[in-house]
């Protein structure tokens, strides 16, 4: 199985603030990358998809960057309802796909 | 697109199976494939398996190979989730989605609890 490694594990920032998520693959996914965001309580929700793509309704504040094994999501300027835990995916291969362990985004 | 409405929650004993169900409405069963993911208490996301329902086609993760079936049911476009040999490690909310693969329709969650 392709492995996902996310940094940091928590990330604690405040309102206001830029936010860079990492995630890295353990062998190239291509464009083959998506994030996650979770809160609890309630399902996971699509934010990007092909590394850069933003899934429908989601505010142009967060972007999605990288190829091959290193990729990004960034948070421009953090709003209250962005601090949630967010989780990278990688669909290279339809019968093995995996997430990251997540980073929580936590409130300074 | 359509919705996914999954069952409620279950308590089951260890070593017992249990069903999950997904109601599909709109296109999703006859254009989409059905992803399950799960996540244990603490815990990150676990991708299960996944069905494309029009033809019945199915794969499971590794882990979960022998342990878990997914099946779908045309006449009420509803796929269903069965895990056997229930321990106290699934112990999860399981949730079904819509996979592009990536996921961007997905259902609200069903507990399964596992407790002697």
């Amino acid at each position: 199985d392709i492995v996902m490694t996310q940094s940091p594990v928590i990330l604690s920032l405040s309102p206001g603030e830029r936010a860079t998520l990492s995630c890295k693959a353990s062998q190239t996914i291509f464009s083959n990358l998506a994030w996650y965001q979770k809160k609890p309580g309630q399902p996971p929700r699509l934010l990007i998809f092909g590394v850069s793509t933003r899934a429908t309704g989601v505010p142009d504040r967060f972007s999605g960057s990288g190829s091959g094994t290193d990729f990004t999501l960034t948070i421009s300027s953090l709003q209250s309802e962005d601090f949630a835990l967010y989780y990278c995916q990688q669909y290279l291969d339809w019968s093995s796909i995996t997430f990251g362990q997540g980073t929580r985004l936590d409130i300074k | 697109q359509g919705h996914l409405v999954q069952s409620g929650t279950e308590l089951e004993q260890p070593g017992s199976s249990v069903t999950v169900s997904c109601q599909t409405s709109g296109d999703i069963f006859r254009t989409l494939t059905i992803m399950w993911v799960r996540q244990a208490p603490g815990q990150g996301l676990e991708w299960v398996g996944r069905i494309i329902p029009r033809m019945g086609v199915t794969t499971y993760a590794q882990r979960f190979q022998g342990r878990v079936n997914l099946i779908a049911d045309t006449s009420t476009k509803t796929v269903k989730m069965q895990l056997n040999g229930l321990t106290l490690e699934d112990t999860a909310i399981y949730y079904c989605a819509t996979g592009r693969p990536h996921m961007d329709v997905w259902g609200n969650g069903s507990a399964v609890i596992v407790s002697s």
